[in-house]
């Protein structure tokens, strides 16, 4: 029944080494986004995919890369995690079959259980 | 810009107490208003949402009703249980191309027998 889903749930990694983190849906959604929510703070996006179009938010840092090889897969590639990177990484899909300039009320965003991310 | 202004907690009421968390938005365009709830150790899950003024959401006995004339989408429930302890989130988007949401700091919620 999990309609997005997220892998590992935990993943530690240490300063500096590349970590990637995997979302992966059976919603055939054709939006993915990733959020980023560290303790206590509400979740900030980082990027979402409209289909293959890939769009940064502009206070995104470099740091934070992503890939979507079909509809169903989104990784968020993390090249040189600081200590500062340690949060909870959010997984969301939606459908939007409006197209993208038509307009209209915002699709529900169905989110994944996060990956908790640890920087040792 | 957007944004979004909810009810500090963290929020401790007694089972069958009366709900309401507070949530004022800023917003250019016309939002759609949402309610995200988060138990613990899991993702955001969909409460209620409500994409126009004077539209009410409503879900598991928590209503919402979207108010243009105070830009508020205030959250209550009648009687809370245990099981609704959580962390609330109230959250805005902006149609036409937008798919950003914007959220609230979240409030949490904690229901005690």
């Amino acid at each position: 029944d999990a309609m997005v889903i997220q892998n590992p749930r935990y993943q530690v990694t240490q300063f500096g080494k590349p970590v990637t983190l995997s979302c992966s849906q059976t919603l055939n959604h054709n939006v993915m986004y990733w959020y980023q929510q560290k303790s206590s703070q509400a979740p900030k996006l980082l990027f979402h995919y409209y289909d293959k179009d890939f769009n940064n938010e502009a206070d995104t840092p470099d740091n934070f890369q992503s890939r979507r090889p079909n509809t169903s897969f989104c990784f968020l590639d993390i090249r040189s995690p600081g200590l500062g990177d340690a949060a909870m990484y959010l997984c969301a899909t939606s459908r939007d079959s409006s197209g993208k300039l038509a307009g209209g009320p915002q699709e529900t965003q169905y989110f994944g259980p996060g990956t908790r991310l640890l920087v040792l | 810009g957007n944004s979004v202004t909810q009810m500090e907690g963290p929020v401790t009421l007694s089972e069958e107490a009366f709900l309401t968390i507070n949530c004022t938005y800023t917003a250019t365009g016309y939002p759609s208003l949402f309610w995200y709830v988060q138990y613990p150790g899991e993702g955001l899950q969909l409460l209620l949402k409500a994409t126009k003024a004077d539209d009410k959401g409503s879900n598991k006995g928590f209503e919402a009703t979207y108010r243009k004339e105070t830009t508020s989408f205030h959250l209550e429930k009648g009687s809370v249980q245990v099981s609704d302890s959580a962390v609330y989130f109230c959250a805005l988007s902006i149609g036409f191309g937008n798919e950003k949401l914007t959220f609230g700091t979240g409030t949490r919620l904690t229901i005690i027998p």
